[in-house]
């Protein structure tokens, strides 16, 4: 039973133009989201976070957003770059499991010229 | 900075064989995890050390075991390795709670794409 879902395994977007990620959860206990950007042969690196007491946290091109009566985050990069292109990871937290991670499984993100 | 690091990025191996993957981290961090990725499934927990000589099965363990001798070191066995551990393996460490000032719970290594033939 996956507890964090990223339903759509692929995205391709003009560059310039907005890349919305989603990604939904099924534990009430997850008080803490990230995303990862993986490129290939290369481990995950760390892009964005945000604690359940927020709704929103913005960094640069880089927003996530969180709606935690629906259970689902996103993240939005504007504007896509093609160097944005990659694999990212939505990763959750439980309050009560110090610093285990959830992952969902990940989608690929094909920004084009 | 922290830093981890995966003491292979490409590894080939043959079926039946005792393959090792090992993982150093400079931070002293507590924690150390070992992941595997495949398209589609996203990173799946194989084992975790929360301190020395301590391990704990995540979601995946069959076919592996783990050593934690120094607290720097998280090492993975294939005890005797099959064509479906082909995958990309990577290797994450991290204190034992939030830091104060870090917004990121686990440091990954760039990882070991392990193939066996």
């Amino acid at each position: 039973d996956q507890q964090v879902k990223q339903n759509s395994p692929s995205l391709s977007v003009q560059e310039g133009r907005i890349s919305i990620l989603n990604c939904d959860y099924t534990n009430s206990m997850f008080d803490y989201f990230l995303w990862y950007k993986k490129y290939p042969a290369e481990g995950p690196t760390f892009l964005i976070s945000i604690s359940s007491i927020k709704d929103k946290n913005e960094d640069g091109r880089f927003t996530v957003f969180l709606n935690k009566s629906a259970k689902h985050l996103s993240l939005h990069i504007v504007p896509s770059q093609p160097g944005d292109s990659a694999v990212y990871f939505c990763a959750a937290r439980s309050w009560d499991a110090g610093n285990m991670l959830t992952f969902g499984g990940g989608t690929r993100l094909m920004v084009k010229p | 900075d922290v830093k981890v690091t995966q003491s292979s990025r490409y590894l080939v191996k043959r079926t039946g064989e005792k393959v090792f993957l090992e993982c150093v981290q400079d931070m002293d961090h507590e924690n150390m995890f070992w992941y595997r990725q495949d398209p589609g499934l996203g990173l799946r927990l194989i084992y975790f050390s929360y301190d020395v000589k301590m391990k704990e099965k995540g979601d995946i363990p069959e076919g592996y075991s783990v050593s934690r001798e120094k607290k720097e070191r998280f090492s993975l066995i294939l005890e005797s390795a099959s064509t479906n551990q082909t995958s990309m393996y990577l290797c994450a460490s991290s204190p034992p709670g939030m830091v104060a000032g870090s917004n990121q719970p686990q440091h990954f290594g760039d990882g070991t794409r392990l193939s066996i033939l």
